[in-house]
């Protein structure tokens, strides 16, 4: 069962970049793909970033495009997402989670990470 | 459409069946899952892969699928059901994940 131990809270100035780690403590980590989504306060869910296995293929959210950076090292199974140009609405909590497929029966996301809270405030 | 469609707020009473809908027209080719999240927690999954359980998940929640809506079915609700639900789908068109905008479920 993988288990994923996230950084901790942020406290960023708008304009700044926030760097979020995300370690997987088993080996199913350097064979399975890996998203990002974050849920600002009293809001939903929101889907940010896909990466692959070996971290050479991202998918990033329409929104985040140009702002937001997934890279992996299998070396350490830690996974990080660095988000730039920081504004207030990016406050939220960032969750890592592991995805899950089966062809013709669809994706999910399992396990998640603790979350992580990031605060942009000047 | 990119978009997952779920109604606000639903209210159940205690022990009732309660169905939870997300409409959206990338669930014509993919199937749902479904999350559970209480106050100050990570989501949970309950549901995947259109009706399956994950290991721990009671068996009052059950999920289906039909066209372009996907339901989510907790059958005699419980107290601790009590929670925000969230649907997410694939959308192969643009190659993105989306998430419903979430259900609250009282239970009454």
């Amino acid at each position: 069962q993988v288990h994923l131990e996230q950084s901790g809270a942020e406290v960023k100035k708008p304009g700044a970049s926030v760097k979020v780690s995300c370690k997987a403590s088993v080996s199913p980590f350097s064979n399975s793909w890996m998203h990002w989504v974050r849920q600002a306060p009293g809001q939903g869910l929101e889907w940010m970033a896909v990466v692959s296995p070996r971290g050479d293929y991202t998918v990033y959210s329409q929104k985040l495009q140009g702002r937001l950076s997934v890279t992996r090292e299998t070396s350490t199974t830690t996974m990080y997402m660095e988000l730039s140009s920081l504004r207030s609405e990016d406050t939220a909590v960032y969750y890592c989670v592991k995805d899950n497929s089966v062809s013709g029966m669809g994706w999910w996301f399992d396990p998640w990470g603790q979350g992580t809270l990031v605060t942009v405030s000047s | 459409s990119s978009e997952l469609t779920q109604d606000p707020a639903v209210s159940v009473a205690l022990g009732q069946t309660v169905r939870i809908t997300c409409q959206g027209d990338s669930l014509r080719s993919y199937y749902a899952s479904w999350y559970q999240q209480k106050s100050g927690q990570a989501p949970l999954l309950v549901i995947y892969a259109k009706d399956n359980r994950p290991s721990g998940i009671p068996d009052r929640f059950s999920g289906s699928s039909s066209g372009n809506t996907a339901s989510l079915t907790i059958t005699g609700a419980q107290a601790e059901d009590e929670a925000d639900y969230y649907c997410n789908c694939r959308d192969s068109s643009v190659n993105q994940w989306v998430f419903g905008g979430g259900t609250r479920l009282t239970v009454l």
